[in-house]
C-alpha cells in the first residue's frame, strides 16, 4: 500500500518560491511505470492539475504553469518536489500529490493514490 | 485545452439513485476517471477506465461514457456518499491530465 505525505511551509510571501516535498513510502520513486503528480485545489475550488515526473526524471507541465514549475524526484530519500517561483495569492491552494501507476499496455492515466494535502497560503 | 463540464450541483434522497455527467466534446474517444473527495480529505479514485470499480468501491458506484457524456452513476444512495465529484480524462496529443469541474452531491 503506497502512502503519500506532503509536507512544506504553509505560508509564502508573494513574489517567493513555493517548495513542497512528497514522501513517498510502500513504493519507489524510480519504480518502472510511475508518474509522481503534483495537483492543487484553491479553497472552494476544483481540483487543477499541475505537472508530472515519470521514473526516470522526465517531466510534464502544465502549459500556464510551466514558466514557474520545477518538479524533481530524490531517489536517496524516495521523495518528490515540488518548486514553484513568483508565486502570488491565486496560488493559495492545498497541494495534493499522487501516483499515477501506468501499467504495460496502458491506454490512459489516472491517480490511484494521493496524499492528504498541505494547505498553503500565499501573504505578506 | 479539453474542459470537461459537470453540473455544480446534483441532489438525491437517500435510496435513490444520483447520475453525475460530465460532458466534453467526443469524450467517448477518451477513458474517464471518476473520484470522490468528502471535505478536507483528498480525493479517492472510484472508477477507472470508464466503469472499472477499484477494489474496495462499492458496486453502488458504476459509470458509463458514451457520445458526448459520460455518467457516474450512484444507486441506493447513502449518506456517506455526500461528497465533491470530479471525472477525469488523460489528453494523449499533449500528454496533459483534465479534471472536470466538479459535482457537489448533497443527500437530502
Amino acid at each position: 500500500q503506497v502512502q503519500l505525505q506532503e509536507s512544506g511551509p504553509a505560508l509564502v510571501k508573494p513574489s517567493e518560491t513555493l517548495s513542497l516535498t512528497c514522501t513517498v513510502s510502500g513504493a519507489s520513486v524510480n519504480n518502472n511505470g510511475h508518474y509522481w503528480n503534483w495537483i492543487r485545489q484553491p479553497p472552494g475550488k476544483g481540483l487543477a492539475w499541475i505537472g508530472s515526473i515519470d521514473d526516470s526524471g522526465n517531466t510534464n507541465y502544465y502549459p500556464s504553469l510551466k514558466s514557474r514549475v520545477t518538479i524533481s524526484l530524490d531517489t536517496s530519500k524516495n521523495q518528490v518536489s515540488l518548486r514553484l517561483s513568483s508565486v502570488t495569492a491565486a496560488d493559495s491552494a492545498v497541494y495534493f500529490c499522487a501516483r499515477d501507476w501506468v501499467e504495460v499496455g496502458a491506454t490512459s492515466h489516472f491517480f490511484d493514490s494521493w496524499g492528504q494535502g498541505a494547505l498553503v497560503t500565499v501573504s505578506s | 485545452s479539453f474542459v470537461l463540464t459537470q453540473p455544480p450541483s446534483v441532489s438525491v434522497a437517500p435510496g435513490e439513485t444520483a447520475r453525475i455527467t460530465c460532458g466534453g466534446p467526443n469524450i467517448r474517444s477518451y477513458s474517464v476517471h471518476w473520484y470522490q473527495q468528502k471535505p478536507g480529505q483528498a480525493p479517492v479514485l472510484v472508477i477507472y477506465y470508464d466503469s472499472d470499480r477499484p477494489s474496495g468501491i462499492p458496486e453502488r458506484f458504476s459509470a458509463s461514457n458514451s457520445g458526448n457524456t459520460a455518467t457516474l452513476t450512484i444507486s441506493s444512495v447513502e449518506a456517506g456518499d455526500e461528497a465533491d465529484y470530479y471525472c477525469q480524462v488523460w489528453e494523449s496529443d499533449t500528454d496533459q491530465y483534465v479534471f472536470g469541474t466538479g459535482t457537489k452531491v448533497t443527500v437530502l
